[in-house]
């Protein structure tokens, strides 16, 4: 049964920093794993997805990784700024069945 | 290219009574899943279908259930409800196929109050 873990549980930073979220997943035979956003009371909003095959994308001031063998993942926010504030979720399918394994996420605050 | 919609987006039952959610996916994509979010235990998986199949399931009881159409729109429905099925219902979805960016695009969800 995959678990996802994610760490830490709420993160506070002054506006600019540059900072590491980070995902673990305890079954590596991932089919992909997607990262997301979420603002209070709303749906997700899709940020990256990473196939298995691949070890990082990139969009905008995000970039994440993953790691299959150490079963890791972390999305990097470069100058961050208040608007990103939210909390941000890990999600890993293990098959093209639409069926993820969600972390229960890293709430972020950014202080301007 | 419109999103995934979901209605309605509340509704408030009182215990016993059925409820049925709607989500309509992007189009062209023929998966839709959904998830249950409370504060307690996250978003939990409920059920997958695709092309009007259901693919995958989750560890929920047999109250709740779900069905999809030839147009890819998906319902859900959830019977004798109970005070902890309050919660917020969220769809996703996404192509679905082998092979394919199965990247899930979530809707709004739907805020489900049991009085």
């Amino acid at each position: 049964k995959q678990e996802v873990t994610q760490i830490p549980a709420a993160l506070s930073v002054p506006e600019g920093e540059n900072l590491v979220l980070n995902c673990s997943f305890t079954d590596s035979a991932i089919y992909n794993l997607q990262w997301f956003r979420q603002d209070p009371g709303k749906g997700l909003t899709s940020l990256l997805l990473i196939q298995s095959s691949q070890r990082e994308q990139t969009s905008g001031r995000l970039n994440a990784s993953l790691d299959k063998s150490s079963g890791r993942s972390t999305l990097y926010i470069a100058a961050s700024q208040p608007g990103d504030s939210a909390t941000y979720l890990c999600a890993v399918t293990n098959t093209n069945a639409g069926k993820s394994t969600f972390g229960d996420g890293t709430t972020l605050t950014v202080k301007p | 290219k419109a999103g995934v919609t979901q209605t309605p987006r509340y509704l408030i039952k009182t215990r016993g009574q059925q409820v049925t959610l709607s989500c309509s996916p992007i189009s062209g994509h023929r998966s839709v899943s959904w998830y249950q979010q409370t504060p307690g235990q996250g978003l939990q998986f409920l059920f997958e279908y695709f092309s009007e199949t259901q693919r995958n399931k989750g560890n929920f009881p047999g109250r709740f259930s779900g069905r999809q159409f030839s147009n890819s729109r998906s319902e859900m429905n959830v019977s004798t409800l109970e005070l902890g099925d309050s919660a917020l219902y969220l769809c996703a979805s996404s192509y679905g196929g082998q092979g394919r960016n199965n990247e899930q695009f979530f809707g709004p969800g739907t805020r489900l109050t049991v009085l």
